[in-house]
């Protein structure tokens, strides 16, 4: 089992273009919550999809929006970039629900910058 | 508001030494806490959770509701304990995960 993937590793945009990070959870997980890593911080959540539909979502614009597929895998997609979007963003997959065993997987990561 | 803080950065201790890694947390509720662990080049994982009450590569965490903290500790430190540390906090109907900023630990050989 290789766990959660994500794509790709990493990237360079420019101020105002489009991004598309990718990522499959791992075998048995139908959930998969993004969070976004600034240099020194800790993570901060995105926003988090089962069953194709969001379901909940920290504090992040709109410019930020997901989907996920009926084979579980998700992807994250941000619009007109930011200086300050340039991060490390992280994957983790889960079961749903609130059940003291149910903990996150997480991915490597896709490092983004931004210039 | 929910808020998880790990005050220091950074720690460095002898092999051998006793280590503490604190974080306080502030949550109207009764949140679970949990301690994740990210070795040099390693993915982010999960190392121990307050409702399991259980040792992990002989680190333990005790939940004081009192002073709203879950310190790490480690009675004998190794120098394999040498990695970022970030405490984090699952609020009461949620699914995710409020972090800390993480503190790096050293273990000095």
């Amino acid at each position: 089992d290789a766990g959660v993937t994500q794509s790709p590793t990493h990237l360079i945009k420019t101020r105002g273009q489009q991004v598309t990070l990718r990522c499959s959870p791992k075998s048995g997980h139908d959930t998969v919550s993004w969070y976004q890593q600034a240099l020194g911080q800790g993570p901060q959540f995105i926003f988090q999809y089962y069953e194709e539909e969001e379901r909940q979502r920290g504090n992040f614009p709109d410019r930020f929006s997901g989907h996920q597929f009926p084979n579980y895998s998700s992807e994250l997609n941000v619009n007109a970039l930011l200086l300050g979007d340039s991060a490390l963003y992280l994957c983790a997959s889960s079961l749903w629900g609130l059940s003291g065993a149910n903990v996150l997987t997480f991915g490597a990561g896709s490092r983004l910058t931004v210039l | 508001a929910q808020r998880v803080t790990q005050p220091e950065k950074l720690l460095s201790v002898f092999k051998g030494a006793p280590v503490e890694l604190k974080c306080n947390y502030s949550y109207s509720g009764s949140p679970e806490l949990f301690w994740y662990v990210q070795y040099s080049r390693q993915r982010l994982q999960l190392l121990l959770r307050h409702i399991s009450r259980e040792s992990i590569k002989g680190f333990t965490a005790d939940l004081n509701k009192g002073e709203t903290s879950f310190h790490l500790k480690k009675p004998f430190a190794q120098e394999e304990d040498s990695a970022m540390y970030y405490c984090a906090l699952r609020g009461v109907g949620a699914n995710n995960l409020f972090f800390g900023t993480g503190t790096r630990l050293t273990v000095i050989p």
